[in-house]
């Protein structure tokens, strides 16, 4: 069964610097979907970015990016700038790309603290 | 842009009691997830419905129930509930209708209290 491994449940970051949130993976598929969604208090579970597993570039989204390693299974997430806005819990998921379902599996989540 | 639609957003229970969550997806979106997120906890997959046809079945108790209409809206039914139910029901809603990439838009979420 695929998992998503969040290691650090809480980090923080001092406003305007740049913080890294780690996360692991196990499947044995070979394409899928990979994905980092922020849950600001409201709860709404809101995309920030996406990355197709049989693209080697890393995404990008404004001040979001990440680091795909698909050999090691890793999945960071870098957070430039920061934000007070950015704080939230920030989980990562997977998605598999050819069984019905397409279920999303997440991982524990990191809580991001952001200070002024 | 419509969004996905959930009712009510906020419900309150007692133990044993029956609850029924909707989801109404976004227009032309013909796939529903539901996920369940206890407190402090990931969201976990419960059930999902394509074309009105259940798709994959998570971790979803036997004491649930769900489907999705003609309409493609869906209903998720709880019944003799427990404590432990106690959660924020998600719901998503895609397309699979084309592309090799349907992105899953979640429902702003259903507080689920049950005392």
């Amino acid at each position: 069964a695929q998992t998503v491994t969040q290691s650090q449940p809480e980090m923080s970051v001092q406003e305007a610097e740049t913080v890294t949130l780690s996360c692991t993976y196990d499947t044995s598929e070979s394409d899928y979907y990979l994905f980092w969604y922020k849950q600001p208090p409201s709860r709404q579970m809101i995309l920030v970015i996406r990355q197709e597993a049989y693209k080697q570039q890393n995404a990008t989204e404004n001040r979001f990016s990440v680091n795909f390693q698909k050999a090691a299974k890793s999945f960071s997430l870098k957070i430039s700038d920061s934000q007070l806005g950015d704080a939230a819990m920030y989980f990562c998921a997977y998605r598999e790309l050819n069984t019905g379902g397409f279920k999303t599996i997440f991982g524990a989540g990191t809580r991001l603290f952001v200070k002024a | 842009a419509a969004g996905v639609i959930q009712s009510p957003r906020h419900l309150i229970k007692e133990k044993r009691e029956t609850a029924t969550l909707k989801c109404y997806p976004i227009p032309r979106h013909d796939t529903v997830y539901w996920y369940q997120q206890g407190p402090g906890q990931d969201p976990q997959f419960l059930i999902s419905f394509y074309e009105k046809m259940q798709s994959d079945k998570g971790s979803i108790p036997d004491r649930f129930s769900a489907q999705q209409f003609s309409d493609y809206h869906s209903e998720l039914n709880m019944s003799s509930l427990e404590l432990g139910d106690s959660a924020l029901y998600f719901c998503a809603s895609s397309s699979l209708g084309g592309g090799s990439y349907n992105e899953q838009f979640f429902g702003p979420g259903t507080r689920l209290t049950v005392l």
